[in-house]
């Protein structure tokens, strides 16, 4: 069965250090993936999608992500976190465009001061 | 530009009430609608998609039913509420080019305690 799996439930990273989330998605075929966030009540907002091409993908808030095939990965970076940081993510794969999004169970990202 | 509205923002619930919550969205027409339910400190739960008026379909059998009377509005209910229906419910949109894969939006999102 199509899975998006996020080992990490939850990380503690200190200001200003770097951050990997980490995601994996099952299937053969590459699907479209995406990364979200989510701050305490509120919902989700999109941080980038990737679709094809550059498997290095930019997105909202200083975020980056990296698209491995050969991994079956899509894991989320920032170089530097900031206190506002601190949220839950989640990671989702589409595998077709008719196909629903299958989300990842989240990974909450705490923030060291 | 598109917006997404969920409301209310906050609902409690006695055990057997009534539920309807609401969701439109505004700039963009004939979008796919989905309900998806957060439990707490758990990962989201696909509830509903419509990919048009009065076309719904469930995702898991449950004690809610989802209607879309009009284009841009859809609603979730339960005639009687559960203790196990308490959560977080995200109402999200995304496009229907069918051509392509269209980027799931999210709203505000509702949290339910049920008593």
């Amino acid at each position: 069965a199509q899975s998006v799996t996020q080992p990490d439930i939850h990380i503690t990273v200190s200001e200003g250090a770097s951050l990997e989330l980490r995601c994996n998605y099952s299937y053969g075929a590459t699907p479209y993936l995406f990364w979200y966030v989510q701050s305490p009540g509120q919902g989700l907002q999109l941080l980038l999608k990737y679709f094809s091409g550059d498997t290095l993908v930019q997105g909202i808030k200083g975020f980056e992500a990296e698209f491995k095939r050969s991994q079956s990965s899509f894991n989320l970076r920032k170089p530097s976190v900031h206190w506002s940081d601190a949220a839950e993510y989640f990671c989702a794969a589409q595998y077709s465009s008719a196909s629903k999004i299958i989300f990842g169970s989240g990974t909450r990202l705490s923030i060291r001061p | 530009s598109q917006t997404i509205h969920q409301w209310p923002a906050t609902l409690v619930q006695p055990v057997g009430s009534p539920l309807s919550l609401e969701c439109t969205v505004e700039g963009t027409s004939n979008p796919n609608l989905y309900w998806y339910r957060q439990a707490a400190g758990r990962g989201l739960q696909l509830l509903f998609y419509s990919i048009g008026i009065g076309q719904i379909s469930s995702e898991v059998p449950q004690n809610l039913s989802a209607s879309r009377p009009q284009d841009r509005q859809f609603i979730l209910s339960s005639k009687k509420l559960l203790l196990s229906d308490s959560g977080f419910y995200l109402c999200a949109w995304s496009g229907s080019s069918g051509g392509s894969t269209d980027t799931q939006y999210f709203g505000p999102g509702t949290r339910l305690t049920v008593l």
